[in-house]
């Protein structure tokens, strides 16, 4: 079946621009998450969205950061007026409901955004 | 900061050798994951630890899971050269909710 799908999979763009970044979660998934991975460095969590429940934004570096998940579906984060630092891949993963909490998350190959 | 720290930060192997890698971290667990990482892709699941199990295995896979040490380690046996990936450890913290907090990752590199 089909896998998370993210949009545009690279992104240039100039400092200061705003941008959107678009994942598409496996159907049926609830949990929705958004990682940023700089170069050679793991994954730094922004956001979490489970179900109906208000998301779990402790992980946004800063206000220029938002998301936002439609009807349970599809989500997009927003980067506005760009920094040079904003330089990262930035992944998504989803995961099905949960069931003790012991899910494994199925992730999406990325948007590579640069920033120039 | 990040709650795992994987140990080696690289390893290289010869292809047939088996490869240990490990995983440390600070604050109590749910439980614990490894996913695999190929250049350029997204990370793949390869196995969940839960905080009661000491040990799992999966195929050529092997995970322990000591909490008193706050660690595990992740063994691949009989390495191929497919296994050159970035492996990463990744806690599903006791208190709160079902996010992912992940380590820095090993880059694997299996030498034909």
């Amino acid at each position: 079946g089909a896998g998370v799908s993210q949009s545009p999979s690279n992104k240039v763009t100039e400092k200061g621009k705003d941008v959107e970044l678009r994942c598409d979660p496996i159907s049926g998934h609830t949990a929705l998450y958004w990682y940023r991975q700089s170069l050679g460095q793991g994954l730094e969590f922004l956001i979490y969205f489970q179900g109906n429940s208000a998301p779990d934004k402790s992980g946004l570096p800063s206000d220029r950061f938002s998301a936002e998940r439609t009807g349970g579906s599809v989500s997009t984060l927003t980067i506005q007026r760009t920094q040079q630092e904003d330089s990262a891949v930035y992944l998504c993963a989803s995961s099905p409901p949960p069931r003790g909490r012991n899910q494994p998350q199925h992730f999406g190959d990325g948007t590579r955004l640069s920033i120039l | 900061s990040q709650q795992g720290e994987e140990d080696p930060q690289a390893l290289s192997i010869q292809e047939g050798e088996n490869a240990t890698m490990n995983c440390s971290y600070k604050t109590s667990i749910n439980n614990l994951q490894w996913y695999r990482q190929n250049s350029g892709r997204g990370l793949v699941h390869l196995i969940l630890i839960r905080s009661n199990e000491r040990e799992k295995h999966s195929g050529r896979l092997r995970v322990t899971l000591d909490t008193s040490k706050k660690s595990s380690s992740l063994l691949i046996t009989a390495s191929r050269a497919a296994d050159t990936a970035s492996y990463f450890c990744a806690t599903d913290l006791e208190e709160g909710n079902e996010k992912l907090t992940f380590g820095t990752g090993t880059r694997l590199t299996i030498i034909p």
